[in-house]
């Protein structure tokens, strides 16, 4: 049973466009949402984190909004680069000693 | 500040063998967890160490099995390899004596059984 459900799979965006990737739960357990960012031939590497008590936070181009009573969470990515071509991964995890769970991932593509 | 180390990070392997991978830690941290990824089910989480016990294990098979050591260096071994065993196989570090936070991934190890 996956418990965090990631979309879209894919994604292309125009640069300098908004790049927006959602996920959905269930457990209304799980109090801490990250995002992680991976390149071919590279490991996912953490980009922003979230946990349910507030409802957006930004850093750079990169902000995620937090819907705790539809137990949902997205990625924004603004400016779109081609650099930002990559496989997105959203997560969630509960308090205590439980591993991340990861949503499928999506691949983006930014086009000049 | 060196990174999470993974070695090998290619290996080829025959259905029936057996496989060791290894993952050398950030220093200091304490907290090793191991994902199985592959196009099709994407991060599936394994196992985690803390301080040489395993504290969390995933649903996989008992082939598979891990082990940690007192400088928090981690082994992962795959007995009795089968095809759908061919993955990247990911290593995390995290200093935190609670699971999920802060993760740093190595590059992973790409196994392919054939």
């Amino acid at each position: 049973q996956q418990q965090v459900k990631q979309s879209p799979q894919s994604l292309i965006v125009q640069k300098g466009g908004i790049s927006i990737i959602n996920c959905a739960y269930e457990n209304t357990a799980f109090d801490y949402f990250p995002w992680y960012q991976q390149f071919p031939g590279k490991g996912p590497a953490l980009l922003i984190a979230i946990r349910p008590d507030v409802s957006e936070k930004k850093e750079g181009r990169f902000t995620i909004s937090f819907n705790k009573s539809a137990k949902q969470f997205s990625l924004h990515i603004m400016d779109s680069q081609p650099g930002d071509s990559a496989t997105y991964f959203c997560a969630a995890s509960m308090k205590g000693n439980t591993p991340l769970v990861f949503g499928k991932g999506t691949r983006l593509s930014v086009i000049a | 500040k060196a990174g999470v180390t993974q070695t090998p990070r290619y290996l080829i392997k025959t259905r029936g063998q057996q496989v060791t991978l290894s993952c050398s830690p950030i220093s200091g941290h304490r907290s090793v967890s191991w994902y199985q990824q592959t196009p099709g089910q994407g991060l599936q989480f394994l196992f985690e160490y803390f301080s040489e016990t395993q504290r969390n294990k995933g649903n996989f098979p008992g082939r598979f099995s891990g082990r940690q050591f007192s400088n928090s260096r981690s082994e992962m071994n795959v007995s009795t390899l089968e095809l759908g065993d061919s993955a990247l196989y990911l290593c995390a570090s995290s200093t935190k004596t609670t699971g999920g936070y802060g993760y740093t991934f190595g590059s992973g190890t790409r196994l392919t059984v054939v």
